[in-house]
């Protein structure tokens, strides 16, 4: 699985929009970026996934760089709740495939 | 929503003790994993299981470690004799057979040894 790089920590307001990076410069063709979070120590929260379209879901957007390069994970309007450690991971995307953690980023939402 | 759900949500116990960590997956998920994290540190991978054999297992996941689905819920992760390291958070997760396939996770059962 290609190798991906976040930056360790993040700050947002409550409220405003949270762009969250992720660079992949590795990635192949037949392999998806996932987006997880986990709120302190709990499971790890499935957010989205994407190819190489932009994605939008309930929880937030993925916009990718049409290279694939890079993508952005978006939080639209960002609540004290969105606190957490967000992981990208890069990974072909079939069955029995494990996920492989980094250490993430670290969003902090501040009133 | 379904969602993956495990027992114990805290296990203490006497290191060279056995566990059984429970987890029932979502219900027509077919591919189940655990992982744990150790305080501080990482998620890491242990074992990956389907079709009822493992499909996959990390250097972690050695021979005091083992998995099973004893029924048609149930995904078990025994460890044989308990070391001070093997206290961790452990989760479990599912997914189906579609494509992409995604995983998801349960609440994890924090695990103490002494």
């Amino acid at each position: 699985d290609a190798k991906t790089t976040q930056p360790p920590s993040m700050d947002c307001a409550e409220g405003r929009a949270a762009n969250l990076p992720c660079n992949h410069s590795t990635i192949s063709g037949n392999e998806y970026v996932y987006w997880y979070r986990q709120i302190h120590s709990q499971g790890p929260q499935y957010i989205i996934h994407g190819l190489k379209n932009n994605e939008t879901n309930e929880m937030a957007s993925l916009i990718i760089t049409e290279d694939r390069k890079s993508s952005t994970l978006i939080l639209p309007h960002a609540t004290l709740r969105d606190t957490a450690v967000y992981y990208c991971i890069v990974r072909v995307a079939r069955g029995a495939q494990k996920l492989v953690f980094g250490q993430g980023t670290r969003l902090t939402i501040n009133p | 929503e379904p969602e993956v759900t495990q027992t114990p949500s805290h296990q203490v116990t006497q290191m060279g003790q056995e566990v059984i960590l429970r987890c029932v997956p979502i219900s027509n998920h077919l591919y189940f994993y655990w992982y744990r994290q150790i305080l501080g540190q990482k998620v890491e991978f242990l074992v990956s299981f389907y079709n009822n054999e493992i499909s996959e297992k990390s250097e972690i996941f050695d021979d005091q470690f083992s998995v099973e689905r004893p029924d048609g819920s149930n995904f078990t992760l025994k460890i044989r004799s308990t070391k001070l390291e093997d206290s961790a958070m452990y989760f479990c997760a599912s997914s189906t057979t579609g494509s992409p396939e995604t995983q998801y996770f349960g609440p994890g059962t924090r695990l103490l040894v002494l």
